[in-house]
């Protein structure tokens, strides 16, 4: 049973252009969060998404970040107009259930912008 | 979620037993708590919780102070693959509870050979 996947692993991108960032969750999952990490910074929640819809997006910059999980396919990250300042790595986790349950969190990636 | 405070760092040797504290004063009644390390370059990956008993599993134990204010992650013999960042982490069981985990800076674990 594959664990979650994410990639690419590491997206390099100028700034002015568009990070996209994709994560298929475990097997039997239909939960999923993003996560990010700056630099010498902790992990910082951003949005906890399930299937076709966004449950909390507290953690999500208000502009030029956007989530999504359609019915098929992977959740995707979406950064418009990348800055120096969203150099980072981004991890999904994924859940099987919302409550208490333990998550589980892919290998992240790392978006460098240039 | 309820704050966790937790040491920098600490150091370990290779092959010996790893006690990492972790003081949470304003833990509520229904607030497990949960332990997750970050090896270098991975994500975070789930160790172990619980509520009020001490918990055992293949990767560690949890023993939780009788007041719950404070409880310590256990590493029975330390490997040189559990040199990782700690974190110590309540989360509600109630509703509010889901994936939004709140990770404070943890404890850096380094183990010696």
């Amino acid at each position: 049973n594959a664990g979650v996947m994410q990639n690419p692993r590491h997206l390099v991108r100028r700034r002015g252009q568009e990070a996209r960032l994709r994560c298929s969750p475990m097997k039997g999952h239909s939960h999923v969060y993003w996560y990010r990490q700056l630099p010498e910074e902790g992990l910082k929640f951003m949005v906890y998404l399930q299937k076709e819809n966004i449950i909390d997006e507290s953690g999500m910059p208000k502009e030029r970040f956007s989530a999504e999980f359609p019915k098929e396919g992977p959740s995707i990250l979406r950064i418009q107009q990348v800055v120096r300042g969203d150099s980072a790595a981004y991890f999904c986790a994924s859940s099987r259930l919302g409550l208490g349950e333990k998550l589980f969190f892919g290998s992240g990636t790392q978006l460098s912008v240039l | 979620d309820a704050k966790t405070t937790q040491p920098n760092s600490m150091e370990s040797n290779e092959e010996e037993p790893v006690h990492l504290p972790c003081n949470h004063s304003t833990i509520s009644g229904t607030d497990y708590i949960h332990w997750y390390r970050q090896l270098p370059s991975q994500g975070p990956e789930y160790v172990i919780h619980g509520l009020t008993s001490n918990v055992n599993n293949r990767m560690a134990s949890l023993a939780i102070a009788e007041d719950r204010k404070s409880s310590t992650l256990i590493l029975h013999r330390a490997t040189l693959r559990d040199a990782a960042v700690y974190y110590c982490i309540l989360r509600d069981a109630g509703g509010t509870s889901y994936g939004k985990l709140t990770f404070g800076q943890g404890t850096i674990l380094t183990v010696h050979p």
